[in-house]
């Protein structure tokens, strides 16, 4: 079975650009999550979506949206880019049954962010 | 508050044992993740504890207390590939994972 595939991998913006992020998890997956991950943050969770529905949620301002689409793939958009933003922004996948809680999840390598 | 503590740096030589620790509020647990996470690379699996007590898996064990709200990941007969950065997470709903900032592993010949 493929892994969870991110595109881009690498990507550089500059601040007020908006960017968007995609992932297709693992076939037979339907819930992916998106996780920021910065050196003195560490990984900190954005979203999570089930069957086109954001099921969760983290603390993140409104500027970081996504959507999941009917075949599991999954984006993520961040509006009027800051230069805090730029970090690796992992996805993961799981098989979001009962809920979801208890899964493991299964990382994808990333999109590292540049934002000048 | 969701705090999950974890030393930020440790070092260990080849061969020999090594215990990470992980504190974390009990409220809202959904069982407790152990991902390792080389440099560059995406984080990768390794285990998970929903009730108390010890999984071995292969070299690495992962214990849980929930009483307690604590966790350790144990690697046996180090490798200098184990040299990576260990992370702790807690599950809450519906996929949310709360990582610590993760424990930066330094194996030594």
């Amino acid at each position: 079975k493929a892994g969870v595939t991110q595109t881009p991998r690498y990507l550089i913006k500059t601040r007020g650009q908006q960017v968007t992020l995609s992932c297709s998890p693992i076939s037979g997956h339907r819930s992916v999550s998106w996780y920021q991950q910065t050196p003195g943050q560490g990984l900190q969770f954005l979203f999570e979506y089930f069957s086109e529905t954001q099921r969760n949620k983290g603390n993140f301002p409104g500027r970081f949206s996504g959507r999941q689409f009917s075949n599991s793939r999954s984006e993520m958009n961040v509006s009027t880019l800051e230069l805090g933003d730029s970090a690796l922004y992992l996805c993961a996948s799981s098989p979001g049954l009962a809920g979801g809680i208890g899964e493991t999840q299964y990382f994808g390598p990333g999109t590292r962010l540049l934002v000048l | 508050g969701q705090n999950i503590d974890q030393p930020t740096e440790m070092t260990a030589t080849e061969g020999a044992i090594v215990q990470i620790n992980c504190t974390y509020q009990t409220s809202g647990f959904n069982g407790l993740f152990w991902y390792q996470q080389h440099a560059g690379e995406a984080p990768t699996f390794l285990s998970y504890n929903v009730l108390d007590g010890l999984e071995e898996k292969g070299r690495f064990s992962s214990f849980l207390s929930r009483s307690k709200g604590y966790s350790y990941l144990l690697l046996k007969e180090l490798q200098m590939k184990d040299s990576a950065s260990y992370l702790c997470a807690k599950g809450g709903a519906t996929n949310k994972l709360i990582f610590g900032t993760g424990t930066l592993l330094a194996v030594q010949p």
